[in-house]
This record gives C-alpha cells, structure tokens and sequence, in this order.
C-alpha cells in the first residue's frame, strides 16, 4: 500500500545535540517531498521541500533534509538543535498533482 | 500577504448539532484543501477544490459532511449532524496554479479545532 512512515512517534534530544528524524515512503516514483513543521495550536509550516535535482535540500531554521532514492527516505536533519524547535514535524510526499499525503509526525522534545 | 485565515478557532458542540467552519485561502490560490487531523495524527484530506470544482472528495463522509466554495474563492465546510468521533483539529490549506509557478507547496491555516460534546 501507498503510504508515508514515520517510525519515530516522539523523540527527545539535548539542547545543542544533533538532530534526524526519519520519513520513509512507499509510491512508485519519486513523489515530491516535503517537511512541515506544526507548534501547538498553530497551524503547519513548511520546513522545506524536494522536487528534483540536489539530493540535499536546505530550509528554514537551519534544517536540512537528505533525498535517497534507494532508500526511499526522506530524513530531516538539524546539526544543533534550539529548545525553540521542540514541535510535531510531519514529512509528506505529493504522489499526484497536488494530493498532499502525511505521515503521522514525530513529536520533537528538546531537554535543556 | 495575508494567510490562510480560518474561523473559528475554537468551537464546542454537543452532538447532534450542526457546525460550519470558514476558510479564506490566500488571494489568487486557486486550490483549497479541507484536511482533517486527529490527535496524535498526521492531517488527512477531506476535500480539495480547483476554483469552484470538488476535484477529490473520496475522503468526504457525505451522510453528514458537507462543503462548498461558491465563488471560487472562500470555502465553508459543514457537519450535521455532530458525533463525538468528529472532535477534531480542521485544518484549511491552499497552493497556487502550477502555471503560476506553484509546486505542490500547501500553505495552511492555523486550523478551527472541534470538540463534541
């Protein structure tokens, strides 16, 4: 079946530590990608995103994310994190048109 | 530029009720999304819109959910009757024409969350 997996349902980490988080999914081609990132009680933002070309795409707040055909992944990464982004992240993939299709988001907590 | 607004923010039901949720994507966004996310859950679509036209409303439970963007513009989506299941965070999203230079990109409203009763 067609889906987008975020194994990690919370993760904690130090401020200052780095930082992974995994999406995988499962379409047949390569589905642009993306990265939302949602505080609570507000609404999504987009983090970055993949379409073609660099595997390894830069966005906002110094994230970054790395395309791996092979793996089918799509790991978003922080070197140093800031408490500021203990949020929920959700990856999602755009398989046709413009359907968004999200994974279920990994809580993100940040221990000073 | 202005956002996605959507109101209300809050809303409180007891079931049975009816509830309507506007949504006023950003101007020239053609497209407009209804999504709906559960706690603990990433959002899942409702309904997307191209102008006026439900291009994808599978997801739709019709018994008893309902929208509609009469102007092409803003989108109101209605539930009647409630039912506890429903409480819910409603999220609005809208993207520009692909012409236009859109690339599949949602920009989201801050959402109208449901709690019934």
């Amino acid at each position: 079946a067609q889906s987008v997996t975020q194994p990690d349902i919370h993760i904690t980490v130090s401020e200052g530590a780095s930082l992974e988080l995994r999406c995988n999914y499962s379409y047949g081609a390569t589905p642009y990608l993306f990265w939302y990132v949602q505080s609570p009680g507000q609404g999504l933002q987009l983090l970055l995103k993949y379409f073609s070309g660099d595997t390894l795409v830069q966005g906002i707040k110094g994230f970054e994310a790395e395309f791996k055909r092979s793996q089918s992944s799509f790991n978003l990464r922080k070197p140093s994190v800031h408490w500021s982004d203990a949020a929920e992240y959700f990856c999602a993939v755009a398989p046709y048109g413009n359907k968004l299709v999200f994974g279920a988001g990994t809580i993100l907590r940040v221990k000073s | 530029e202005a956002g996605v607004v959507q109101s209300p923010r809050y809303k409180i039901i007891e079931k049975k009720q009816p509830v309507a949720f506007w949504c006023n994507p950003i101007s020239g966004h053609n497209t407009l999304y209804w999504y709906l996310q559960n706690l603990g859950q990433g959002p899942e679509l409702l309904i997307r819109y191209e102008n006026e036209e439900a291009v994808d409303d599978s997801q739709l439970p019709k018994d008893r959910f309902s929208a509609e963007r009469l102007k092409g513009v803003d989108s109101t989506l209605k539930i009647q009757p409630a039912e506890l299941g429903d409480s819910a965070v409603y999220l609005c999203a809208s993207s520009p024409p692909r012409l236009a230079g859109g690339t599949g990109e949602l920009f989201f409203g801050e959402g109208s969350r449901l709690t019934v009763l």
